[in-house]
């Protein structure tokens, strides 16, 4: 069974960029495609991009170019950059494999707070 | 882009009842509808994908229909399990993956 582990800050300061990476275990990141996705506290979830294990990689508009998101096969992670983070960026951050049109398996999920 | 919309935003129900939630999108999105559940604290959970397809393990009391604009998600018989809050998601095109505001499940 493949697991998800995503690691990384629980808090960041406003105005900076937030890290988070994804372990991927019990199966390979080739031929798949691997996304972010969010959820603030109490509300419902956005996706934030995908990305090939080949490297190529497709956004949500709505973040402006905020977020990029790289592979490291070697390592079988994946990994999100989220610059200029605001309070409205607080969520739970969880990375997902995706089946083509869905979201087949989670990561158990990271609270990030954004907070000086 | 492509909104999602469900109802109802919560309902309670009985354990046997017989639940649905509807989820409707703004424009044409085939059969690209999937259905999660997700837990307090927990990651959300695959339940069907392709507007009726049965993930893998899961139970057959939970069904899926629907195509466009329409879709309906059916708990046949509700268990003590299955309070939990519900989402839809659509895949079509950018943004590529929205979800709806999910539909929350608790004890009558």
């Amino acid at each position: 069974q493949v697991q998800l582990q995503e690691s990384g800050p629980g808090l960041v300061k406003p105005s900076e960029t937030l890290s988070l990476t994804c372990t991927v275990s019990g199966g390979s990141l080739t031929n798949y495609y691997w996304s972010w996705i969010r959820q603030p506290p109490g509300k419902g979830l956005e996706w934030i991009g995908y990305i090939y294990y080949s490297g190529s990689a497709h956004y949500n508009p709505s973040l402006k170019s905020r977020a990029t998101i790289s592979v490291d096969t070697s390592n079988n992670q994946f990994s999100l950059k989220l610059t200029s983070m605001t309070a409205a960026d607080t969520a739970v951050y969880y990375c997902a494999r995706v089946i083509t049109t869905h979201f087949e398996f989670w990561g158990q999920g990271n609270l990030v707070t954004v907070s000086s | 882009d492509i909104q999602m919309t469900q109802s109802p935003s919560s309902l309670s129900a009985s354990v046997g009842d017989r639940v649905t939630i509807t989820c409707q999108a703004t424009q044409d999105v085939s059969h690209y509808v999937s259905w999660y559940q997700q837990k307090p604290g927990k990651a959300p959970k695959l339940l069907i994908y392709d507007a009726s397809d049965l993930e893998a393990g899961v139970p057959a009391r939970f069904r899926g229909s629907g195509s466009g604009t329409d879709f309906t998600f059916t708990i046949t018989s509700l268990q003590p399990d299955d309070f939990a809050t519900y989402y839809c998601q659509q895949y079509d095109t950018l943004p590529l993956f929205t979800f709806g505001p999910g539909t929350k499940v608790d004890i009558k």
